[in-house]
């Protein structure tokens, strides 16, 4: 069965920390988002990588940056956690031709303290 | 600005009842869209897309989506809804050409259903 893994479920931090948060898929996908889900807001796109160290800013980038090393992953970065950061976050992938993000990811409640 | 609308936040209905679930977009023109659930405790899955032809779409689980142009909307239905249907909808719409990067979601419709 298809996956996108990302690495925690739950993650705690702290006010000032740089945080990484890890995505993998093992469908061979070229197109990898990283999204922030907030009640009442929908998702928002932070990032996205369309191949191997390719990336676009999503709506919403501030605060955030990525790193795709390699096909399969796909890393979000908080330079310096604040507690607006604060959210659930959901990686996907999609094959190239594929415009929407077909595949998710469990997620990852990150909580800034 | 393009934007996607939900405007039920939160839906609350008893097994065998009939469900439509509203989403209008804004953008001019020619526009793909999608209905994507997530169950609780699970990842977001797509329900149906429309990008052409015929504007009655028939999704995953027995749902159904219409696309009305004139209208500017794309209302999720479902003729009896059954407990295993509790989960978070979101309607996404994302322009042609546009490319996957602007596809933007709605707020999300929570729905309860009873037994």
């Amino acid at each position: 069965d298809v996956k996108v893994t990302q690495s925690s479920r739950y993650l705690v931090k702290r006010t000032g920390e740089k945080v990484f948060l890890e995505c993998v898929q093992d469908m061979d996908h070229e197109n990898m988002f990283w999204y922030r889900q907030d009640p009442g807001l929908g998702l928002r796109l932070i990032y996205f990588s369309y191949d191997v160290k390719m990336k676009e800013k999503g709506d919403i980038p501030e605060g955030y940056s990525v790193s795709r090393e390699k096909k399969e992953r796909f890393s979000l970065i908080l330079e310096s956690a604040s507690t607006n950061q604060t959210s659930m976050y959901l990686c996907a992938s999609s094959p190239r031709v594929q415009i929407s993000p077909g595949h998710f990811g469990d997620g990852t409640r990150l909580s800034i303290l | 600005a393009q934007s996607v609308s939900q405007h039920n936040h939160h839906v609350i209905l008893s097994e065998a009842a009939s469900l439509e679930l509203g989403c209008n977009y804004s953008y001019g023109g020619t526009v793909n869209l999608f209905w994507y659930v997530q169950y609780p405790g699970q990842h977001l899955q797509l329900l149906l897309k429309y990008f052409s032809g015929d504007p009655l779409v028939k999704g995953i689980k027995g749902f159904e989506a219409e696309f009305i142009k004139s209208k500017f909307s794309f209302n999720l239905r479902k003729p009896s809804v059954q407990w295993s249907d509790t989960a978070e909808y979101f309607c996404a719409g994302s322009l042609p050409g546009g490319g996957y990067n602007k596809l933007i979601f709605g707020a999300g419709t929570r729905l309860a259903v009873h037994p």
